[in-house]
C-alpha cells in the first residue's frame, strides 16, 4: 500500500534559523500531499496542502512543493519562530475501498522544538 | 469553519469494562469518517473507515469485535471500545469529511486509560 516516510524524528533549531523538514512518499496513483501539524492534547490540524504534481501548498511562511520526479513534499521555512514549534506530520490522501472519501496516510512525525 | 467534535476528550476506565467514544461533525453533514489511534509521540494509525449507514472497513490487523464502530447518521459516529485492558490505552482520533474531495477535519481526540 501507500507510504509517507519522514526521516527525522525531531528537528532543534534556533528562532531565525532556516528549516528543511523531510518527508518522501510511495504510492502507485496521484494523490493529494498534506502537511498536518500536531499541539500537545489535540487533534492534527491541516497546515497546507498540494493537490497535485508541482503544485506548492502556502501557510504562515511556510511552503512544500509536490514534486512527482522525486516523490517528495518536504517542508520548507526561511526564519522559524518559536511559535512553530509542534509536530509535523506529512500525508497523502489513498482512495478508500468502498468509500466516495480518501483515506489519509500519515508519516511517523517530526518535532519541531524551536530554541529561543 | 467546519467542526468536529470527540467527547469525551478524555476517560478512564477499568480493564474488562466498555467505553464509547463519540464523533459529531457540528455544521456539515458527514458521509464518511475515520477513526485512528495514536500511542504517546507516534504517529497517527487508521483503525477503520466509516460510511454513514453500512458496515465499517477495518484496516489490517484492527479486531472489529474489541472496535465496534457506529455510523447511523450523517453527523454522528461511534467507536465503542468493548472488554478495555491496559494495552488499549491510547489516544483516538476521529475525522470527518462530506466525501469526494471535500476537506478532512479532525476532532480533538479522546485519551482513554484503561487500569
Amino acid at each position: 500500500g501507500d507510504s509517507v516516510v519522514q526521516t527525522e524524528g525531531q528537528v532543534l533549531p534556533s528562532e531565525g534559523d532556516s528549516l528543511i523538514v523531510n518527508c518522501s512518499y510511495e504510492t502507485t496513483q496521484y494523490p493529494s500531499l498534506f502537511w498536518y501539524v500536531q499541539y500537545p492534547g489535540e487533534g492534527p490540524q491541516l497546515h497546507l496542502k498540494a493537490m497535485k504534481a508541482n503544485d506548492k501548498g502556502r501557510n504562515k511562511g511556510f511552503e512544500a512543493m509536490y514534486r512527482k520526479e522525486t516523490t517528495s513534499f518536504h517542508l520548507e521555512k526561511d526564519s522559524v519562530q518559536e511559535s512553530d514549534s509542534a509536530v509535523y506530520f506529512c500525508a497523502l490522501s489513498e482512495t478508500s475501498l468502498g468509500s466516495s472519501a480518501s483515506k489519509i496516510i500519515f508519516g511517523s512525525g517530526t518535532r519541531l522544538s524551536i530554541r529561543p | 469553519g467546519a467542526v468536529v467534535s470527540q467527547h469525551p476528550s478524555w476517560v478512564i476506565c477499568k480493564s474488562g469494562t466498555s467505553v464509547k467514544i463519540e464523533c459529531r461533525s457540528l455544521d456539515f453533514q458527514a458521509t464518511t469518517m475515520f477513526w485512528y489511534r495514536q500511542f504517546p509521540k507516534q504517529s497517527l494509525m487508521l483503525m477503520a473507515t466509516s460510511n454513514e449507514g453500512s458496515k465499517a472497513t477495518y484496516e489490517q490487523g484492527v479486531e472489529k469485535d474489541k472496535f465496534l464502530i457506529n455510523h447511523a447518521s450523517l453527523t454522528l459516529s461511534t467507536l465503542t471500545v468493548t472488554s478495555a485492558h491496559p494495552e488499549d490505552s491510547s489516544f483516538y482520533i476521529c475525522s470527518a469529511t462530506q466525501g469526494g474531495n471535500s476537506p478532512l477535519h479532525f476532532g480533538n481526540g479522546t485519551r482513554l486509560t484503561v487500569t
